[in-house]
């Protein structure tokens, strides 16, 4: 039981370019979410997912895409990279039990240059 | 929307002392989650409150619910470095009042222990 899974943990990208963080969960969790993680800005969220095919925007979604084809899989896109996007990107899962507890991956830095 | 604010900030503490970092809801609190993260590293989940007056403990860690003062508290004994890193709260998702699934944090409390 791996729980929650990011890769990659490092990237450094260009302005201007797109790449996927992928999101993989092996406890059929049914909610996915992801969040970003900045200096005196804490944990924010930028897109989730209730289930299969089913997304929702979060606090900051704006130069994000995500989709949900599988219950175990849920990867951010990002189209067009700003240096704004410079982050600790975190994925999480919570099951539906009562205490809505959420279960994180460890994370992907990413640098836009 | 609910703020949740934690106190101090950054903590340094000699290794052995007891130490206690508050965290702080500008709304009424329904549940309240604690995670510990360390550098470059995710969260991981500690413990979470549900009821007023709740307190649950792990090893050294004591976490206590006041929902009156719409507070929480994170209580450390005796500390080791290996309870160093960044501890954050995180307020029940159910306090957005809409969505049940939109988990607010605070901005995190930074601990060192020296040994």
């Amino acid at each position: 039981n791996a729980g929650v899974t990011q890769t990659p943990k490092f990237q450094v990208l260009k302005t201007g370019q797109s790449m996927t963080l992928q999101c993989a969960q092996d406890m059929n969790h049914e909610y996915m979410s992801w969040y970003r993680q900045d200096p005196g800005m804490g944990l924010r969220l930028i897109h989730y997912s209730v289930g299969a095919g089913i997304t929702d925007q979060g606090e900051v979604p704006n130069g994000y895409n995500v989709s949900r084809s599988t219950t175990e899989d849920f990867p951010l896109r990002l189209l067009s990279a700003a240096p704004s996007q410079t982050s600790v990107y975190f994925c999480a899962s919570r099951g539906e039990d009562l205490s809505y507890t959420q279960y994180f991956g460890p994370g992907t830095r990413l640098t836009v240059l | 929307s609910q703020e949740l604010e934690q106190s101090p900030q950054s903590l340094i503490v000699q290794e052995g002392k007891n130490l206690t970092i508050n965290c702080t809801s500008s709304k009424t609190l329904y549940g309240l989650y604690w995670y510990k993260q360390k550098y470059g590293e995710g969260l991981i989940f500690l413990m979470m409150l549900q009821k007023g007056g709740e307190e649950k403990s792990h090893e050294k860690i004591t976490a206590k619910l006041d929902e009156k003062k719409q507070q929480s508290s994170l209580h450390i004994t005796a500390s080791q470095p290996s309870h160093a890193g960044i501890y954050l709260c995180g307020a029940d998702p159910r306090n957005s009042g809409g969505s049940n699934y939109k988990l607010t944090f605070g901005k995190g409390t930074l601990l060192t222990v020296n040994p």
